[in-house]
């Protein structure tokens, strides 16, 4: 059974930090681009990052830019989200994914609260 | 960044009646688009890849068209679990995006 679980979510400060992690199982993500998507409360969806198998590529949506970093641990079969200078617009549940066509699972998310 | 742009925002329909949603982006995509259906409190599911491909286990009366800038999602006869919120997606270029979501709310 293929399963994503994402966990370290929280509530932290507006310019804290938090590293939010996925743990995967049912399938291998060593040859696998791996992705983090976020979504507002009763907003939409954004996809935040994606990182290439061997984690030599990395891409960020503008807003994280300089404050997010994706990274994984392909013998843990995890990916990780390190989130540095946390703004309240950062406020959401962040899914990791496996999105690969047709191939695509969603961890359940985990909830980022940016308050003080 | 493309900007999708879905419409409308909200369909209000029957079981058993047909839903047409529509996406458009603001350059082309190719056939680089995707809808996703959501329901509160779960994650996105794929319905529709590349534009008209349906992955296993999706239903037939799901079905996807369109290619360049405007698409299309039909769902051919509603059924009761059908009603949820449906986003469009690309991934023709960094960085990806999704339309803003369609409501589909029952009548």
């Amino acid at each position: 059974e293929v399963q994503l679980v994402e966990s370290g979510g929280g509530l932290v400060q507006p310019g804290g930090s938090l590293r939010l992690s996925c743990a995967v199982s049912g399938f291998t993500i060593s040859n696998l681009w791996m992705s983090w998507v976020r979504q507002a409360p009763g907003k939409g969806l954004e996809w935040v990052a994606n990182i290439k198998p061997d984690g030599s590529e990395k891409y960020y949506m503008d807003s994280v830019k300089g404050r997010f970093t994706v990274s994984r641990d392909n013998a843990k079969n995890s990916v990780f989200l390190q989130m540095n200078g946390l703004r309240v617009e950062d406020a959401a549940v962040y899914y990791c994914a496996r999105s690969d066509w047709p191939h695509d699972y969603w961890g359940q998310g985990t909830l980022v609260t940016v308050s003080s | 960044e493309i900007v999708l742009t879905q419409s409308p925002a909200t369909l209000s329909l029957s079981p058993g009646e047909r839903a047409t949603l529509s996406c458009r982006a603001s350059q082309s995509v190719s056939t680089s688009l995707a809808w996703f259906q959501q329901k509160p409190g779960q994650a996105p599911r794929l319905l529709i890849y590349y534009a008209s491909n349906r992955p296993t286990g999706i239903p037939a009366r799901f079905s996807g068209s369109g290619s360049g800038t405007d698409f299309t999602l039909t769902i051919r006869s509603l059924e009761p679990e059908d009603f949820a919120v449906y986003y469009c997606h690309q991934r023709s270029s960094w960085p990806y995006t999704f339309g803003q979501g369609t409501k589909l709310e029952l009548k």
